[in-house]
């Protein structure tokens, strides 16, 4: 599959292990967040998603942190299995319109 | 099951023809969206259209068109490929409305565009 990232920030976890992405937004007007996971040679994929009134969310092995003060989200996934090794991208909309801007992303690299 | 596809998959083209990618969704989504992505800046915005007959730039807008003559396709145009226009390029739909529940972008596979 293509390669989306050759130059992005790497994870490596060890499997069953947890992992924590993060990511800092620069817009303190964003009220609105989402996790993309991107697997190799695929679209990006919805995981999880969060709004500003809310400072924690859980999903399916995942959980959501945002810290508004900070302007910091976090992505955490459980019991880390080697299906989770992909590119994650944090997103972000002000709720003026539809449109979503993502960061730059982090790759997950599974440890065996 | 609503789906969103692109084709080509892989394109090859030369500099300066003409290049059209196709983009069709079948979740009857006002918004679609056009993308972007290359080593180290990830998805960047460079069109996108909340229904028929509207059409907005994005980000990296400039040498790109697009048309929404129907809900279901937005056709990217790259009316003089450049080198630079190489990259991957992935279309996206989402809901609209006031009783939408959230922002959520739907994404096609992508297509591997190579201008040489």
């Amino acid at each position: 599959g293509e390669s989306v990232g050759l130059h992005l920030p790497t994870l490596s976890v060890q499997e069953g292990d947890n992992s924590i992405i993060n990511c800092a937004y620069s817009n303190s007007a964003s009220d609105y967040f989402i996790w993309y996971k991107q697997e190799s040679g695929k679209g990006p994929q919805f995981i999880i998603d969060i709004r500003s009134n809310m400072d924690k969310r859980q999903g399916q092995r995942v959980t959501v942190l945002l810290n508004k003060t900070v302007k910091h989200l976090s992505l955490q996934i459980a019991a880390t299995q080697p299906g989770d090794s992909a590119v994650y991208f944090c997103a972000e909309n002000t709720d003026r319109d539809d449109k979503i801007i993502f960061g730059k992303g982090t790759r997950l690299h599974i440890l065996p | 099951d609503a789906e969103i596809t692109q084709s080509p998959r892989h394109k090859i083209t030369e500099t300066g023809r003409q290049v059209t990618l196709a983009c069709h969704q079948t979740w009857n989504h006002n918004n679609m969206f056009w993308y972007r992505q290359d080593l180290g800046h990830g998805l960047r915005l460079i069109h996108y259209s909340y229904g028929v007959q509207d059409t907005n730039k994005g980000e990296v807008s400039d040498g790109y068109s697009v048309s929404r003559s129907n809900t279901e396709d937005l056709p990217l145009t790259l009316e003089s490929a450049a080198s630079s226009q190489t990259s991957v390029y992935f279309c996206a739909s989402s809901e609209s409305g006031l009783d939408r529940t959230s922002y959520e972008q739907y994404f096609g596979p992508g297509t591997r565009l190579t201008v040489t």
